[in-house]
């Protein structure tokens, strides 16, 4: 089992959809939990970054962090074209080795006008 | 001001060749970090430097694979006897080198190396 699972899609929203990407971890230890987006040909740029369970807003970014059942999601509102890219989860432990990202693979994601 | 960049945006090897890639980080991120992206896969850990030292090196895949960063600011992933395998996305990101908590790291745009 890796240690981050993320369902690729892709996935095609219309313009203005409500729009849920989500991962599951497996390792207790883990402990900051964020969101990067990816466009094309592009590095990973963050997005959201929570470090305990419960959600966090951001505009229309909301992240959400169960920690109990070992689930983080996204939700987008108002979705739009230019949200179109890919989305990878990402997470890290405390203490000494919080620097290492392990990362899902990423949900390729089209918003249509 | 300028974000993390990297060069050669791609390199095209054949097998059994030496590659060099280079990253210049964020002015005045002491913590560097090397990942190596697949097609179709996140983002892998290879390396990271605080200051001018290797961290943790864990994520090397081997010993064909070598990185320094000898002033504490550019750094230079060196591959010898590239095989195909070693095709992908290597990604360069750097952070101020905050202790403690988030410290958040900035990736540059990747060079994509393709191995013949």
């Amino acid at each position: 089992q890796k240690e981050v699972e993320q369902d690729p899609g892709p996935l095609s929203v219309p313009e203005g959809a409500i729009v849920s990407l989500n991962c599951t971890y497996s390792n207790s230890a883990f402990q900051y939990f964020m969101w990067y987006r990816q466009y094309s040909r592009k590095g990973p740029e963050l997005l959201m970054y929570t470090y305990s369970s419960g959600n966090k807003e951001d505009g229309r970014f909301t992240a959400q962090v169960d920690k109990s059942s070992k689930y983080i999601s996204l939700f987008i509102r108002d979705s739009q074209p230019s949200d179109s890219a890919t989305y990878l989860c990402a997470i890290s432990n405390s203490g000494g080795s919080n620097y290492k990202l392990t990362f899902g693979k990423g949900t390729l994601l089209t918003v249509n006008p | 001001g300028a974000g993390v960049s990297q060069t050669p945006s791609n390199k095209v090897t054949e097998k059994g060749k030496y590659v060099e890639l280079r990253c210049d980080p964020i002015s005045g991120h002491t913590a560097l970090y090397w990942y190596r992206q697949s097609l179709g896969q996140g983002p892998e850990f290879l390396i990271y430097f605080q200051g001018t030292g290797a961290a943790d090196d864990s994520g090397l895949p081997n010993d064909r694979f070598f990185a320094v960063r000898p002033e504490g600011s550019v750094s230079t992933l060196k591959i010898q006897r590239t095989e195909r395998g070693d095709s992908a996305v290597y990604l360069c990101a750097s952070s101020p080198g905050l202790a403690g908590g988030q410290d958040t790291q900035y990736f540059g745009p990747g060079t994509r190396l393709t191995v013949l």
